[in-house]
């Protein structure tokens, strides 16, 4: 079966400083991924999709950026993290020929 | 372009009660539509989804959802909630070719003994 890690769980970083999360997928060839974030009291808003290796969407302008250096690995990067950029990510895929996203578990950012 | 609208920031209700959490969509083509509950601190979890065919859909959990065309709508039910209901819940669209999605702003679930 198919499961998807993401972490860390929780992180709490200084404004300034940079960023990796990460995301992989286990059981599957192939993924769709996305991260997502969701800001306090708001819904979940896309950021980045990619269907393939080194194939990058972006769907916001913004401070972060995305990478896919293996097929079931994807990362969520900044060179210097803003206040703004608190919240909660979360990682998804789906397969090709599947309309289902399927989410990982989040990691709670705080830039303080 | 796509969108979905939940106008309910907040519902609360007694267990026992019976629910409905509203969600409408603005989509050109036939949508795909999905709920989601997010446990506090926790991912999503899939409730259900709408591609095609029979409009009522069952979900998990006792949820079941009907997709009304004329009404751009795609309302949540539950006969008889369950204090482990509470939760948010969000209503999506599948909306690009990489299957993502387009959610609304979530409705927050409260759930009174």
């Amino acid at each position: 079966s198919q499961t998807i890690h993401q972490w860390p769980a929780t992180l709490v970083q200084p404004v300034g400083s940079p960023l990796s999360l990460e995301c992989t997928v286990e059981g599957t060839s192939n993924p769709n991924l996305y991260w997502y974030r969701q800001a306090a009291g708001r819904g979940l808003q896309l950021l980045f999709y990619s269907v393939g290796i080194g194939q990058i969407s972006s769907e916001v302008p913004q401070n972060l950026s995305a990478s896919r250096p293996q097929d079931r690995q994807f990362i969520l990067s900044s060179k210097k993290l803003l206040l703004s950029d608190s919240g909660f990510y979360l990682c998804a895929w789906s397969k090709g020929t599947e309309l289902i996203n399927y989410f990982g578990q989040g990691t709670r950012l705080t830039v303080v | 372009a796509q969108s979905v609208t939940q106008p309910d920031i907040h519902i609360t209700v007694s267990e026992g009660a019976s629910l409905e959490l509203r969600c409408n969509y603005s989509y050109g083509a036939t949508p795909y539509l999905f709920w989601y509950v997010q446990s506090p601190g926790q991912g999503l979890q899939l409730l259900l989804k709408y591609f095609s065919g029979d409009t009522l859909v069952q979900g998990i959990k006792g949820f079941e959802a009907e997709f009304k065309r004329s009404q751009s709508s795609f309302n949540l039910r539950k006969p008889s909630v369950h204090w482990s209901d509470a939760a948010e819940y969000f209503c999506a669209v599948v909306s690009g070719s990489a299957r993502q999605l387009t959610f609304g702003s979530g409705t927050q679930l409260t759930v009174l003994p």
